[in-house]
């Protein structure tokens, strides 16, 4: 089992591109996350979605958009990438019992 | 903003030295949870706490849970070059559905 997948794990953009962090668990959980992770910022959660066909907005949603396409995929959407957005994002799911969440190894994304 | 905030930001020790990092909440949390990231990788789940007052060892880790479910602690007793990383609380919010992080505490030791 891979876990949470997330594909890219490097990217580098212009600002104003656009491009999709794609996010595919295999642990068969209902809870998807995606967070940024900035030096002294800690992580911050972008977008979240409880169940197949729900998003909700998290603590920085702006610039941003989701699809939580079937209860494997989750994608986040960056129509128009600006410097801030510079970041590394990890995708995550959430498992039964504690409700801990279970990490992507992370999408270190660079906006120039 | 954040719900847990979250100290020291930066912690630099000896190796064997002890370390603490705490945690604290204006608000009553129903639980709080911990996480460990290594420098360049993931976080992982550590634990969860959920009662008042609660303690639970992890080998050379001990977590706290405050009798007033307003703040945690995560010591870690004669810290080895394996400990190095970011220790994160996390507050679950909205039902439980967001978990959201503190800042981290970066640990990090002079073999």
């Amino acid at each position: 089992n891979a876990g949470v997948t997330q594909t890219p794990k490097f990217q580098v953009l212009k600002t104003g591109q656009s491009m999709t962090l794609q996010c595919a668990q295999d642990m068969n959980h209902n809870s998807m996350y995606w967070y940024r992770q900035d030096p002294g910022m800690g992580l911050r959660l972008i977008y979240y979605s409880a169940s197949e066909g729900t998003t909700d907005k998290g603590e920085v949603p702006n610039g941003y958009n989701v699809s939580r396409l079937n209860k494997r995929e989750f994608s986040l959407r960056l129509e128009s990438a600006a410097p801030s957005q510079t970041s590394v994002y990890f995708c995550a799911t959430k498992g039964g019992g504690t409700g801990e969440l279970f990490f992507g190894e992370g999408s270190r994304l660079t906006v120039l | 903003g954040q719900q847990v905030m979250q100290i020291p930001q930066y912690q630099h020790v000896q190796e064997g030295e002890d370390f603490t990092t705490y945690c604290n909440s204006s608000t009553t949390l129903s639980n709080i949870q911990w996480y460990k990231q290594r420098p360049g990788g993931h976080p992982v789940f550590l634990i969860q706490l959920v009662k008042s007052g609660e303690v639970k060892k992890q080998k050379r880790l001990t977590f706290q849970f405050g009798e007033a479910k307003k703040n945690s602690s995560l010591h870690i007793t004669a810290t080895q070059t394996t400990d190095v990383g970011t220790y994160f609380c996390a507050d679950p919010i909205g039902g439980a559905q967001k978990l959201v992080f503190g800042q981290g505490t970066r640990l990090t030791i002079n073999p």
